[in-house]
């Protein structure tokens, strides 16, 4: 079956640049999408179909997608951003979805 | 404005069926491409997808688990259904529905507040 792997952390210090990857085979011909999940919350749509931003989330947040990774990319990163990171994929070959590991963003 | 809210037992014995309803407003189930969706979250761990239906009754389940679960919808009602059968202690999660209207593909642009949902004698 289809694995999406991610790094189970990222740190980054405040007003830098955060990246999350998502490695899967071939992934760059598959649309990814990523969640956030706060502590006690539950997640939340922040980029669809590999860079499509939802109403309302900042532009700080971009996406992109290319051969075997996906990567989440949010810049100017913010204490609220703080929180665990999920990758998304729909596999029409085994009509299945599937999650990422999830990655645990750390804002130092 | 879309919502979205679980319900059902918060603990449930070994070998027992859960049955979990999702009740939502601001969209229709009778739309077309719009599904609903269950995912899980064991304590601690990752998301897991579990099951899907759409509009037009097409149902999806994750292979691992399609023996053991069930999704209906009561269009009416605006409900959708979940049944797990022969629940373990590892079955113990938060189990969150989430609304997709991007068939074929799944997006999951809202979702409940999720529900805790323990196993034990």
């Amino acid at each position: 079956s289809y694995v999406l792997t991610q790094p189970p952390s990222v740190s980054v210090a405040p007003g830098k640049t955060a990246s999350i990857s998502c490695g899967g085979n071939n992934i760059g011909s598959k649309a990814v999408h990523w969640y956030q999940q706060k502590p006690g919350q539950a997640p939340m749509l922040v980029i669809s179909y590999d860079t499509d931003r939802p109403s309302g989330i900042p532009e700080r947040f971009s996406g992109s997608n290319s051969g075997n990774t996906a990567t989440l990319t949010i810049s100017r990163v913010e204490a609220g951003d703080e929180a665990d990171y999920y990758c998304q994929v729909w596999d029409r070959n085994i009509d299945h979805v599937i999650f990422g590991g999830g990655t645990k963003l750390t804002v130092l | 404005q879309i919502t979205l809210k679980e319900s059902g037992p918060t603990l449930v014995k070994p070998t027992q069926t859960l049955t979990l309803t999702c009740s939502f407003s601001g969209f229709s189930l009778s739309t077309s491409g719009v599904g609903v969706g269950w995912i899980r979250q064991p304590p601690g761990k990752a998301l897991e997808w579990l099951a899907l239906i759409y509009w037009n009754d097409e149902m999806r389940y994750s292979p691992s688990l399609k023996t053991r679960l069930t999704i209906t919808k009561d269009t009416s009602r605006n409900q959708v259904v979940l049944t797990m059968t022969n629940m373990d202690p590892v079955d113990t999660a938060t189990f969150y529905c989430a609304h997709s209207e991007t068939y074929p593909h799944v997006v999951l642009d809202s979702w409940g507040q999720g529900t805790l949902v323990t196993v034990s004698s």
